[in-house]
């Protein structure tokens, strides 16, 4: 089993949808949570981090349930800018990052 | 710009030639990580450096891929014998560890193909 899975993508949704990605992870021992986001060809870029309590950074919600090992992100009133691939990754306490294999998000007009 | 760079952006080899990339962390960075991407798949944790300690390495980091940070500035990593399989994307990112959260933040990659 791999330490980090996601949903399956691709997403394809209309301009103004709201689309819901899932994360699971293995390892109890991670510490640290983050959403990254990666345009085609280019590197992952940081979106937030997720925090036990929740957190929002305007159209996107992050959500972590530590219990169920169990990481989300929302994603409000979505642009033709959202259209990317995202990143759910964990951490353990002074280690590398570790990736799910990412899912495609793709809106459209 | 003060961003992670790397360099090449790109390298195209024959197989059995040997590689090397560079990367240069943010300045002040004390962490340096490397990472390699491959096509459908997130970016996987190979090596990283505490300034220029080399404290973590890979089941993946075979004995062909050797890393070094020499002066915890700047960091190489170098494919020796390359095949076929090691066409990936090798990112470089960067980290300040202060006892929170250190984020990293990635470089632009160095796209390697082996034919």
């Amino acid at each position: 089993r791999k330490e980090v899975e996601q949903d399956p993508g691709p997403f394809n949704v209309p301009e103004g949808a709201t689309v819901a990605f899932n994360c699971t992870y293995s390892n109890s021992a991670s510490q640290s949570f983050f959403w990254y986001r990666q345009d085609c060809r280019k590197e992952p870029k940081l979106l937030m981090s997720v925090y036990s309590s929740g957190n929002e950074d305007g159209r996107f919600t992050a959500q972590l349930n530590r219990a169920s090992q169990y990481i989300s992100l929302l994603i409000r009133d979505s642009k033709l800018s959202d259209s990317a691939t995202y990143l759910c990754v964990v951490k353990k306490a002074g280690t590398a990052l570790i990736f799910g294999k990412g899912t495609t998000l793709s809106v459209s007009s | 710009d003060t961003g992670v760079s790397q360099n090449p952006r790109h390298k195209i080899t024959k197989r059995g030639q040997n590689v090397t990339f560079r990367c240069d962390p943010i300045s002040e960075h004390n962490r340096l990580y490397w990472y390699r991407q491959t096509l459908g798949q997130g970016p996987e944790f190979l090596t990283y450096f505490q300034n220029e300690a080399q404290l973590e390495k890979s089941r993946l980091l075979s004995d062909r891929f050797s890393a070094e940070r020499p002066k915890g500035s700047f960091s190489t990593l170098e494919i020796q014998r390359t095949e076929q399989g090691d066409s990936a994307m090798y990112l470089c990112a960067s980290s300040l560890s202060s006892g929170g959260t250190d984020t990293q933040y990635f470089g632009p990659g160095t796209r390697l193909t082996v034919l």
